[in-house]
């Protein structure tokens, strides 16, 4: 298995509602990694988690949390997200940093 | 911001001929990657090129790397209508984090 897989794929939500991304990957892989994608911009990392810990947070907001529940899976869960934070949202993986990433398709994230 | 640049922001060609694309980074590497992405989708890794290479061949794909002047250029060749992308250089400091420009938009015209 050399992909990562991101569901959902779409998801729409209310600024008051709570949901979750999930993101999997069965490469052993020990580095996994949320980015965030505006419309014609490049991926801005948010989060790494190396060996199952949170190792970098880019000043994100505490309305995105991360949480690794195991070396394969990574959750990103939303509360009271904004407007702006409408977004292609992608994982990805990587062999602790070395060689390439492998990323995910991404969920398409519309806050309304 | 640890963020590169790319040249030109968008870019045209026939199927057959050659796409170049331009990076320039700010800080130190160990190596400097390039992804394509096809609309709203996810990158897909092309090449990697250690801070000791100068030069890379894969396939069609040839990318250059000059630390004194933090650049790297990626050259697609005898170029198709798959190839229509947008391409991403990435750098890679070490401490587990990759950092991404800004994007040149390929079209590659039929």
């Amino acid at each position: 298995d050399t992909e990562v897989t991101q569901t959902p794929k779409h998801l729409v939500m209310g600024m008051t509602n709570k949901k979750s991304l999930k993101c999997e990957q069965h490469m052993g892989h020990r580095a996994m990694y949320w980015y965030k994608q505006k419309a014609k911009k490049p991926p801005e990392l948010m989060f790494v988690y190396s060996y199952e810990k949170l190792s970098i947070n880019e000043s994100v907001p505490s309305r995105f949390s991360p949480e690794c529940p195991n070396s394969s899976l990574l959750n990103l869960h939303l509360h009271a997200l904004q407007p702006e934070d409408s977004a292609l949202y992608l994982c990805a993986s990587s062999q602790d940093g070395v060689g390439g990433y492998t990323f995910g398709s991404g969920t398409r994230l519309t806050v309304v | 911001s640890q963020q590169g640049e790319e040249d030109p922001q968008a870019l045209s060609i026939q199927e057959g001929e050659n796409a170049t694309m331009n990076c320039s980074y700010k800080t130190s590497i160990n190596n400097l990657q390039w992804y394509r992405q096809n609309s709203g989708r996810g990158l897909v890794h092309l090449i990697l090129i250690r801070s000791n290479e100068r030069e890379k061949h894969s396939g069609r794909l040839r990318v250059t790397l000059d630390t004194s002047k933090k650049s790297s250029s990626l050259l697609i060749t005898a170029s198709r209508a798959a190839d229509t992308a947008s391409y991403f250089c990435a750098t890679d400091a070490g401490a587990n984090n990759l950092f991404f420009g800004t994007g040149t938009r390929l079209t590659v015209i039929p």
